[in-house]
């Protein structure tokens, strides 16, 4: 039972380049989250799906997009990386609709802006 | 402004030390969640609650939503306790708001 994959767990970037975060869930759950993790400060929300075909924004959702492909999938773009946003990227996912039931998180990707 | 504060941020303690970990916030819940982040960087989902109290193990959760305070303990503390311990709430918005974390070190 995989849980919450996401790819790559490490991944350098120049300034300006683009690239994409993947996650993918097997376990049904209809509720996935992009969060990121930076010294000093608490998981912050970027984007969340709450069902398949629906995201919305965060607290910290600017210089990203993200794709709910399916209800397994959630990708996390950057169109145009900034130093500011290195920083440790985690997905998650939740089995209840509406509301957040336990949370399965991926084991994290570190990116670095340079 | 939602707001989570857990304490202490930094907790060094002996082996088979009794461990409180507390998280404090600012307006009411639906739900908190307290999460575990090993060295290597994963985290893991210890309990989720709403009222109460919950118990897996040497680890037990307790909530009270009057004072709007939730401790973690671990019992019978080990090494591989070693980790940070992170509260998360949810405000109702469907979205979680997370403590700065507690970083634990258990002293053989």
């Amino acid at each position: 039972n995989a849980g919450v994959t996401q790819t790559p767990k490490f991944q350098v970037l120049k300034t300006g380049q683009s690239m994409t975060l993947q996650c993918a869930q097997d376990m049904n759950h209809n509720s996935m989250y992009w969060y990121r993790q930076d010294p000093g400060m608490g998981l912050r929300l970027i984007y969340y799906s709450a069902s398949e075909g629906t995201t919305d924004k965060g607290e910290v959702p600017n210089g990203y997009n993200v794709s709910r492909l399916n209800k397994r999938e959630f990708s996390l773009r950057l169109e145009s990386a900034a130093p500011s946003q290195t920083s440790v990227y985690f997905c998650a996912s939740s089995g209840r609709y509406k509301n957040t039931g336990e949370l399965f998180f991926g084991e994290g990707s570190r990116l670095t802006v340079l | 402004k939602n707001e989570v504060e857990q304490s202490p941020q930094n907790l060094t303690a002996q082996e088979g030390e009794f461990i409180t970990i507390n998280c404090s916030y600012s307006v009411g819940i639906s739900a908190l969640h307290w999460l575990q982040q090993h060295p290597g960087g994963g985290i893991v989902s210890l309990f989720m609650l709403s009222s109460g109290k919950k118990k897996h193990g040497r680890l037990i959760a307790t909530i009270n939503i009057q004072e709007k305070h939730s401790s973690l303990h671990i019992t019978a503390s080990h090494p591989r306790d070693s980790a940070v311990y992170i509260c998360a709430v949810d405000f109702g918005n469907e979205k979680l708001t997370f403590g700065t974390g507690t970083r634990l070190t258990i002293i053989p």
